[in-house]
Order: C-alpha cells, then structure tokens, then sequence
C-alpha cells in the first residue's frame, strides 16, 4: 500500500525555538495533506487541511501564524512550529490522500514533540 | 460539533481472549464510520469502516457494526493474537467523504501470551 514518510519521529527543543516537521508521500502523489494533532489523553484533532501550491486551510483555534505549513509540491508538506513553547508539546500527525477513484487516506507514524 | 468517545485504556488481554473496545459518537445526520489501527513505528491504517445504519465493517477478523439507535461502532474480535498489540483510534466523517475525520482519544491494547 502506499506509504507516508514523517520525520523527525520525535524532537526536543528549547523554548522560543522553531521545529521543521516534513510529511512525504513516497509511492503516490498527494494534493490533499492533513496535519493534526494529539495532546495526552485527548482526541487526535485536524489541524489544518494543505493543498499542493495554495495556502493551507486551517480549523478554528489553530494560530496559522505560529504552525506555518508548506505544501510546495506533489510529495512533501512540512509543519514548522514556530516559536515553541511547553504547551505545544504534543503529538504531531500527518496523512496524505490519494485523489481519483477509491479516496483513502494515508497516515504518517507522527513526531512527538517536546518543548523545554 | 462532531464528536467520539472511545473506551480509555490501556487494555491487556491475553492471547484468545475475546476483544471488544466500545466507541460511541455524536453527529448530525449519517456519518460514515472508521476504525483505525496504529501498530509500534507505522502510521495509522484503515482496519474497517461502515458508511451506512446496520452496516458491518469487517477486517482481519475485527468487526464493528454502525448502530445508529445507540450511535456506537463499538470494535470486537473474537480471539486476539499477540500480532494484535496497537493502538485502535475510532473515527467518523461526514457523508460521502473522508475528508474531515473526527477521532476518539485511541486505546492501547497489549496482549500477552
């Protein structure tokens, strides 16, 4: 089946730091990404929705400004965290969707990211 | 707004032990539902779904039934394996498409022989 590389699988970072998080489709073209994310022991929740060449749509409560995402081409979004701090600590998950035809989603193994 | 609820854990069970992890949702209309499966180091992966009333989703010997009455999906297998130790994330989505999905909270379940 087709395959979502996400890296890095984990980071720690100093706050007021920025962490780059990339999202690869491997075997597929994607123009449709997802981020979203988990915090413990709540629900893993959409972040923002990222189209290949356009700006990415981002859900209610979720600053664009401080999670900026690029979804330059076919095979890569990235999530850059800018400015982190300890309560964005939490657990980051990408998916790609294959368009045409059967639409299914496929996920990468997610980054757990820990400020200090 | 949409919502699931899913049955915390962790869950231990032993091998052949009969497995069944409760999900229940609040949305308008039909949506379609999903149970999703994260083993150790992979991405999460479509283990079934069921897009309509009395549907059953079925998969590896998983099954999960959309009861619209009682609005659950709740997840069961017969005889777990160890191979079955993941994490198991309930879902829905709006009709028609998966775009938008909605998750539980996910449950750990480790089986031991």
């Amino acid at each position: 089946g087709a395959v979502v590389s996400q890296h890095p699988s984990w980071v720690i970072c100093k706050s007021g730091t920025s962490v780059k998080i990339e999202c690869r489709s491997l075997d597929f073209q994607a123009t449709t990404m997802f981020w979203y994310r988990q915090f413990p022991k709540q629900s893993l929740m959409l972040m923002a929705t990222s189209n290949e060449g356009s700006k990415a749509t981002y859900e209610q409560g979720v600053e664009k400004d401080k999670f900026l995402i690029n979804h330059a081409s076919l095979t890569l979004s990235t999530l850059t965290v800018t400015s982190a701090h300890p309560e964005d600590s939490s657990f980051y998950i990408c998916s790609a969707r294959v368009s045409g035809g059967d639409e299914k989603l496929f996920f990468g193994s997610g980054t757990q990211l820990s400020v200090l | 707004g949409d919502s699931v609820t899913q049955m915390e854990g962790p869950v231990t069970l032993s091998e052949e032990a009969f497995l069944t992890i409760n999900c229940t949702y609040t949305a308008t209309g039909y949506p379609s539902l999903f149970w999703y499966v994260q083993y150790p180091g992979e991405g999460l992966q479509l283990l079934l779904k069921a897009t309509k009333a009395d549907d059953k989703g079925s998969n590896k010997g998983f099954e999960a039934t959309y009861r619209k009455e009682t609005t659950s999906f709740h997840l069961e297998k017969g005889s777990v394996q160890v191979s079955d130790s993941a994490v198991y994330f309930c879902a829905l989505s709006p009709p028609f498409g998966n775009e938008k999905l909605t998750f539980g909270t996910g449950t750990r379940l480790t089986i031991i022989p």
